[in-house]
């Protein structure tokens, strides 16, 4: 089985460049995760999506940034335009069960972007 | 709200030695704990997990954990540890009484095994 796929594995962007990142989850795994990984810190949550509706954005910082899941299958990560700090790792993680009807089902993660802001 | 914490930065071990990472939490309700391990400029694996039942939960490469509650705690173990285990560990804890919340990860310990 495939894990998660996630592109590029790296971008280097000048400030107020937009960028984008894209995941395609686990086959049949209705949950997608967006986290923010900064060096040497635990993984911050972004965004969850459950199949196609985002039920917990409260982390996305709105005004550069915004994803999407259509068709609840792959996901898109955007930042426009992007920032020195944003210069981090961007990990997408998927579970097969919905985290709202309390699933306990584990989350897989891809291998992440790293993206870099100069 | 939830929080997790890796009260070490750094562990140290001898290759042959027993290793411990440690975690405790904070949840309002019962936890779902879990450990991830990340090797450089990859993402996070699923080592294990404990949801309910026997306190001790064994995983991947040997690795086992043990839930106590009333120490909430969680922490990792291994009887021997290999070099091929240094790296980036991550334990993370949801509130299983509380549908819908989301993973809460610690701030990583990073396991370093000498040969």
């Amino acid at each position: 089985e495939a894990g998660v796929v996630q592109s590029p594995r790296y971008k280097i962007i000048e400030k107020k460049q937009p960028v984008a990142f894209w995941c395609n989850p686990i086959s049949g795994h209705n949950t997608l995760y967006w986290y923010l990984q900064n060096l040497g810190q635990g993984p911050e949550l972004l965004i969850r999506y459950e199949n196609e509706e985002a039920v917990d954005d409260s982390q996305l910082p709105k005004d550069r940034f915004s994803a999407e899941r259509l068709k609840g299958v792959d996901s898109t990560l955007k930042i426009q335009p992007a920032e020195l700090g944003d210069s981090a790792v961007y990990l997408c993680a998927s579970s097969k069960g919905l985290a709202g009807a309390g699933t306990t089902d584990t989350q897989y993660f891809g291998p992440g972007t790293r993206l870099t802001v100069l | 709200a939830q929080s997790v914490a890796q009260p070490e930065d750094q562990v140290n071990v001898a290759e042959g030695n027993p290793l411990t990472v440690k975690c405790t939490y904070s949840v309002s309700g019962n936890p779902y704990l879990f450990w991830y391990v990340q090797y450089p400029n990859r993402g996070l694996q699923f080592l294990l997990k404990y949801i309910t039942g026997d306190n001790l939960v064994k995983g991947s490469y040997g690795f086992e954990a043990e839930f106590n509650k009333s120490q909430t705690s969680f922490h990792l173990k291994k009887p021997s540890a290999l070099v091929s285990d240094s790296a980036l560990y991550f334990c993370a804890v949801r509130d299983r009484d509380n549908y819908g919340q989301n993973f809460v990860f610690g701030p990583g310990t990073r396991l370093s095994v000498l040969p």
